[in-house]
């Protein structure tokens, strides 16, 4: 079945440094591939996606880019800001279907 | 547009008891996802309806249920609670097509945090 690894948290950054967190996945086909964040005490809000190979989803200064050879959707920032401390989920969803497979999360914490 | 709303927000129940929670989609969505998470078990795929029918189905006992209404709106019922129940229930609506290609994007409300004791 389909499956999404993310690397473990917390993620600890002072303000203005680079971030990446590690996703790979696991799935039959073409999905499509998705960032979504989390702040405490909310919902998920869709971050950016990508529906085919080679594309890059972008948001808010968040980038990531669909690699099929490495079955990769990391996500990057260049500076991140306090505000940014939130739970990070990639997720997948088979091709024609929008039920999402999720990986575990990761926790980023930025301080000033 | 109003986003995807949820009642309630929180729920304490008993051991035992049933639950029904409700989800009302963004107005023009006709397709209702549930997710349960957990801290152990992350965020897992309970069902999903369109257009009154259930459309797909996750691992969950039997204990789970769920229906839509013909204004999309959507309730997920969950009977004989047990402790490991308690967890914040996600609800989120699309619209396949509209997103683009075959990606159905999905909009997630607040979520009911849900706790049995």
């Amino acid at each position: 079945g389909d499956s999404v690894t993310q690397m473990e948290g917390p993620v600890t950054l002072s303000e203005e440094a680079f971030l990446t967190i590690n996703c790979t996945y696991t799935a039959t086909g073409y999905p499509s591939l998705f960032w979504y964040v989390q702040y405490p005490g909310e919902g998920l809000q869709l971050l950016l996606k990508a529906t085919k190979a080679d594309d890059k989803g972008s948001n808010k200064g968040f980038e990531a880019t669909y690699r099929k050879e490495t079955t990769s959707f990391h996500l990057e920032k260049g500076s991140v800001q306090v505000s940014d401390s939130a739970v990070y989920f990639c997720a997948l969803s088979d091709q024609g279907y929008s039920t999402l497979t999720f990986g575990k999360g990761t926790m980023l914490l930025v301080s000033p | 547009k109003a986003g995807v709303t949820q009642t309630p927000r929180y729920l304490i129940k008993t051991r035992g008891q049933q639950v029904t929670l409700s989800c009302s989609p963004i107005s023009g969505h006709r397709s209702v996802s549930w997710y349960q998470q957990t801290p152990g078990q992350g965020l897992q795929f309970l069902f999903e309806y369109f257009s009154e029918t259930q459309r797909n189905k996750g691992n969950f006992p039997g204990r789970f249920s769920g229906r839509q209404f013909s204004n999309s709106r959507s309730e997920m019922n969950v009977s004989t609670l047990e402790l490991g129940d308690s967890a914040l229930y996600l609800c989120a609506s699309s619209q396949p097509g509209l997103a683009g290609g075959w990606s159905y994007e999905q909009y997630f409300g607040p979520g009911t945090r849900l706790t049995v004791t």
